[in-house]
C-alpha cells in the first residue's frame, strides 16, 4: 500500500540527546514536510522540502535539522539546542509544493524529553 | 502573513445533531487554498477538501457540507447527522499560491476544533 511511514511511534530523550525521526513515503510525491504540534494547538512548519538535496526552513527550524538525500526519506533530527522538544510530530508529503496540492500525513511520532 | 482562526476551541453535541465548524482566514494573496484535516484519537491528519480561491461553489459530500465565503474570508464546515465515528479534532488550514515568496508550499493551520459527539 502506498503511504506515509513515521518511526518510531513513540521516542523517549535524555535532555542533551540528539535524536532522529523516520520519515517514509512510497507516493512519489516530491515534496516532503515536517511539522511539530503542541497541545491544544495547531501544526507549525519546521522544514520543507520540494526536492531532492534541497530543503527550507519553516517557522520554528531552530534546534532541528534535516537532510534530503532520498526522494522518499526526509529524516528530522532533533538536537540538543531545541529548547522544548516534547511534542507530537507529524511528517507530511505532497505531489509537489505547487499551488493547491494536498499534503497527506503520516501517523506521526510522539518524543518526550526525559 | 496568513493566519487562520478556529474560534471554537471544543463543541459537544449529541448523536444525529448537526454540528458547524467555523473557520475565518486572513491572507493578502489574490490566488490561495483552503483545506480541512480531520485528526483522529490515532494521531493522523485525513484530508478532507480542498478549496480555491477563485471558486466559491459550495460542496456537499455525504454529511459533510462546506461554505466558503470570501466576502467574510470563512471557510465553514457543517457535519449533517453528526456520528460518534465523527469524534476528532478538525483542522482548517490555508496555503498560499504565489510562486518565489517564502510562504510557498506552506500550510498554516488553526489551531483545530475538538469535536466530541456523544451518543
Amino acid at each position: 500500500d502506498g503511504g506515509i511511514t513515521q518511526s518510531p511511534k513513540y521516542l523517549f530523550r535524555k535532555e542533551g540527546q540528539n535524536v532522529t525521526l523516520s520519515c517514509e513515503q512510497n507516493l512519489n510525491h516530491d515534496a516532503m514536510y515536517w511539522y511539530r504540534q503542541d497541545p491544544g494547538q495547531g501544526l507549525r512548519l519546521i522544514y520543507y522540502s520540494q526536492i531532492v538535496n534541497d530543503f527550507q526552513k519553516g517557522d520554528i527550524a531552530e534546534g532541528y535539522s534535516v537532510s534530503r538525500e532520498k526522494k522518499e526519506s526526509f529524516p528530522l533530527t532533533v538536537t540538543s539546542a531545541q529548547k522544548n522538544p516534547t511534542a507530537f510530530y507529524l511528517c507530511a508529503s505532497s505531489i509537489g509544493s505547487l499551488r493547491g496540492r494536498e499534503q497527506f500525513f503520516g501517523p506521526g511520532t510522539r518524543l518526550t524529553v526525559l | 502573513a496568513q493566519k487562520v482562526t478556529q474560534a471554537q476551541t471544543e463543541i459537544s453535541v449529541v448523536e444525529k445533531e448537526d454540528v458547524t465548524l467555523d473557520c475565518v482566514y486572513e491572507t493578502r494573496d489574490t490566488t490561495y487554498y483552503l483545506f480541512w484535516y480531520k485528526q483522529p484519537p490515532s494521531g493522523e491528519l485525513v484530508f478532507l477538501i480542498r478549496r480555491n480561491s477563485f471558486d466559491e461553489q459550495n460542496e456537499i459530500s455525504g454529511r459533510y457540507s462546506w461554505n466558503f465565503q470570501k466576502s467574510t474570508s470563512s471557510f465553514n464546515f457543517t457535519i449533517t447527522a453528526s456520528q460518534v465515528v465523527d469524534s476528532a479534532v478538525y483542522f482548517c488550514a490555508l496555503r498560499v499560491g504565489s510562486a518565489g515568496g517564502t510562504s510557498y508550499g506552506k500550510l498554516t493551520f488553526g489551531q483545530g476544533t475538538i469535536l466530541t459527539v456523544h451518543p
